[in-house]
């Protein structure tokens, strides 16, 4: 069984300040690990996604989170925040077989302050 | 044009109604989902289904059906709307197993009183 974890329902950031959006992971299996974003009345999109090889993972807008398998975590983290990254995240986990599903964390809403 | 549609946008409906919710995609995917999302639950699976033929329950599938009517259609319907049913609806698509991303369509927001 999967679960995923994200610590903080709500982070505030300042306009160029770090982003660090946290999420812990549990898997008996090898994971596949996952961040999507949801702008205002829109659908989810990805960020980006770890599935083998290097650890840390680069996305789009500027985004990046690393697997660390010792700690089960895959945070999210972005060097200056923008006006634009205002939104909800949410962190999702699946194994590794083509019959396993994602199961996405409750999810983390980010606002950013001018 | 949206690769991934629903339809309505918005619904309002009194509990003990039936109601469908409908799900089209141009991308071409076999794989089809249907999710709910409520806050501070994240995403729920209801349904899913990996082709025409292969329909499975999620998580939280008491209370609704679905029908896979081609590769590109996929309704979710609620057979007696109840209150707890308020929230908003996702469908989404994947071009395969796990590890691929998966598109989402601009949501339903349903209500229920």
């Amino acid at each position: 069984a999967q679960s995923v974890t994200q610590l903080g329902s709500h982070v505030s950031v300042s306009e160029g300040a770090l982003v660090l959006l946290r999420c812990n992971y549990s898997s008996s299996v090898p994971p596949y690990l996952f961040w999507y974003v949801q702008y205002p009345n829109q659908g989810l999109q990805l960020l980006l996604k770890y599935t083998t090889g290097a650890t840390l993972v680069k996305g789009i807008n500027g985004f990046e989170a690393e697997f660390k398998k010792s700690e089960t975590s895959f945070h999210l983290t972005k060097p200056s925040a923008h006006m634009s990254d205002a939104a909800e995240y949410f962190c999702a986990v699946s194994g590794q077989t083509s019959y396993d599903k994602v199961i996405f964390g409750p999810g983390t809403s980010l606002s950013v302050i001018p | 044009d949206a690769d991934v549609t629903q339809t309505p946008r918005n619904r309002i409906t009194k509990t003990g109604k039936r109601i469908m919710l409908e799900c089209s995609q141009t991308k071409g995917h076999d794989r089809m989902y249907w999710y709910r999302q409520d806050p501070g639950l994240g995403l729920r699976l209801i349904y899913y289904s990996f082709d025409v033929k292969d329909i499975n329950k999620g998580e939280i599938s008491d209370g609704y059906s679905v029908s896979r009517q081609a590769q590109a259609k996929f309704s979710l319907s609620l057979e007696s709307a109840i209150p707890n049913q308020t929230a908003l609806y996702f469908c989404a698509t994947s071009a395969g197993g796990s590890s691929y991303e998966q598109y989402f369509g601009p949501g339903t927001r349903l209500t229920v009183t």
